[in-house]
């Protein structure tokens, strides 16, 4: 099992909405992380988690609040998200303790925010 | 500041017309570079990670290379189903393992 797998696929919201994007994967890394991309731009850190615990945040708006329940398992929690939060949220992971370095990445949630 | 810089923002081949993308970087002690490819919606796919000058990488009809300032993604008869953005990323050390990004380069391969 090689896949990063993220849920939904697509997230319409309004302003006044909270919403949680969902990620799982089952290969046992011990790093995942939140990017955001929006179009024609390369991704852009929002939250690195390593053994569940938050290591980065890259000043992200606290309307964005991660949560890392278990190793396999990484939410993202909306509230009071503005129509410029409109992008696609990427989930990736990644081993600890290895000189690999490349970054799993799921297939993404498109979120529009009305 | 670590930076990279990929050229061109796009192209666009003729299928079977060979051409190398390029990806150039100033990073503080490089722990590795990977491309990455990415298609419209979907999240990035591995596609390589280089780690020191002079290496290589080859895969169906990608090739990717490394020097001291720069890698480059040559690709070699592409057909239209290698039409994706290519991203190229750095790792820097003491980055905590994050990469830093490049904008991309949409290829587009035409029949």
């Amino acid at each position: 099992d090689t896949e990063v797998t993220q849920t939904p696929k697509h997230l319409v919201m309004g302003m006044t909405n909270k919403k949680s994007l969902k990620c799982e994967q089952h290969m046992g890394h011990r790093a995942m992380y939140w990017y955001k991309q929006k179009a024609k731009k390369p991704p852009e850190l929002m939250f690195v988690y390593s053994y569940e615990k938050l290591s980065i945040n890259e000043s992200v708006p606290s309307r964005f609040s991660p949560e890392c329940p278990n190793s396999s398992l990484l939410n993202l929690h909306l509230h009071a998200l503005q129509p410029e939060d409109s992008a696609l949220y990427l989930c990736a992971s990644r081993p600890l303790g290895t000189t690999t370095g490349e970054l799993f990445f799921g297939e993404g949630s498109r979120l529009t925010v009305l | 500041e670590d930076q990279v810089t990929q050229s061109p923002e796009a192209l666009r081949l003729q299928e079977g017309e060979s051409s190398s993308l390029n990806c150039s970087y100033t990073v503080s002690g490089l722990r590795g570079l990977f491309w990455y490819r990415q298609d419209p919606g979907k999240g990035p796919e591995f596609l390589f990670t280089l780690y020191s000058a002079g290496e290589e990488k080859e895969k169906e009809r990608l090739k990717a290379t490394l020097t001291k300032k720069e890698s480059f993604l040559h690709i070699t008869a592409p057909k239209p189903e290698d039409s994706a953005t290519y991203l190229c990323a750095v790792q820097a050390g003491g980055s905590q393992g994050n990469l830093i990004f490049g904008k991309g380069t949409k290829l587009s391969v035409k029949p």
